[in-house]
């Protein structure tokens, strides 16, 4: 099972910071908080991941908690190319130490003009 | 570079056949991996590998084989399909286990 809570839908209005929050309360000390998000049908689109600190890049920035039970992606400036299907994940264990990643049902999220 | 490369983009098959979906990629990563998505679902992992020759089950591994015998390819085997298994399928990627997953754009399979 996915190991994250995520609103299921959110809107935000063109030109304003989307917020998404996200809820891993079992998230253990050396796993990564990922974020991918998915236009249309298309495969999904990394944009940030972090462990503690938080982390901007182009496309956003990730604010993780002190604790690390939860976290939030921020688009500072939201477009109409920003809707789409925004995915938190959590790395969870696999074979030889590699880890893989579950998805859960993700935020989706609808940017109005 | 190509990048993540999945043929075919739509498939339909009839119950009890086989077929292969492909996954090339080009960026020489060692992780791979495939997943299902559902109408309105999220994307659950099917399996998934380290490293040619390694592979292991994700979530929904029924009904699907796969190998890694080159670090390009990652073939996903249904070995007698059934209408449960309609639904797209995407291939992923990554430099590392820590890095990144790059995608595949999908292959949409029917089975009727």
């Amino acid at each position: 099972d996915a190991k994250t809570t995520q609103p299921p839908s959110m809107d935000c209005a063109e030109g304003r910071a989307a917020n998404l929050p996200c809820n891993h309360s079992t998230i253990s000390g050396n796993e990564y908080v990922y974020w991918y998000r998915q236009i249309h049908s298309q495969g999904p689109q990394y944009i940030i991941h972090g462990l503690k600190n938080n982390e901007t890049n182009e496309m956003a920035s990730l604010i993780i908690t002190e604790d690390r039970k939860s976290s939030t992606l921020i688009l500072p400036h939201a477009t109409l190319r920003d809707t789409a299907v925004y995915y938190c994940i959590v790395r969870v264990p696999g074979i030889q130490g590699a880890q893989k990643l579950v998805f859960g049902q993700g935020t989706r999220l609808t940017i109005n003009p | 570079n190509a990048g993540v490369t999945q043929t075919p983009k739509f498939q339909v098959l009839k119950t009890g056949q086989s077929m292969t979906l492909q996954c090339a990629q080009d960026m020489n990563h060692e992780y791979m991996s495939w997943y299902r998505q559902d109408p309105g679902m999220g994307l659950r992992l099917i399996h998934y590998s380290v490293g040619a020759g390694i592979t292991d089950q994700g979530e929904v591994p029924n009904g699907y084989n796969v190998s890694r015998s080159t670090t390009e390819d990652f073939p996903l085997r249904l070995l007698s399909a059934a209408p449960s298994q309609t639904s797209v399928y995407f291939c992923a990627s990554s430099f590392a286990r820590g890095s990144p997953l790059h995608f595949g754009n999908g292959t949409r399979l029917t089975v009727t």
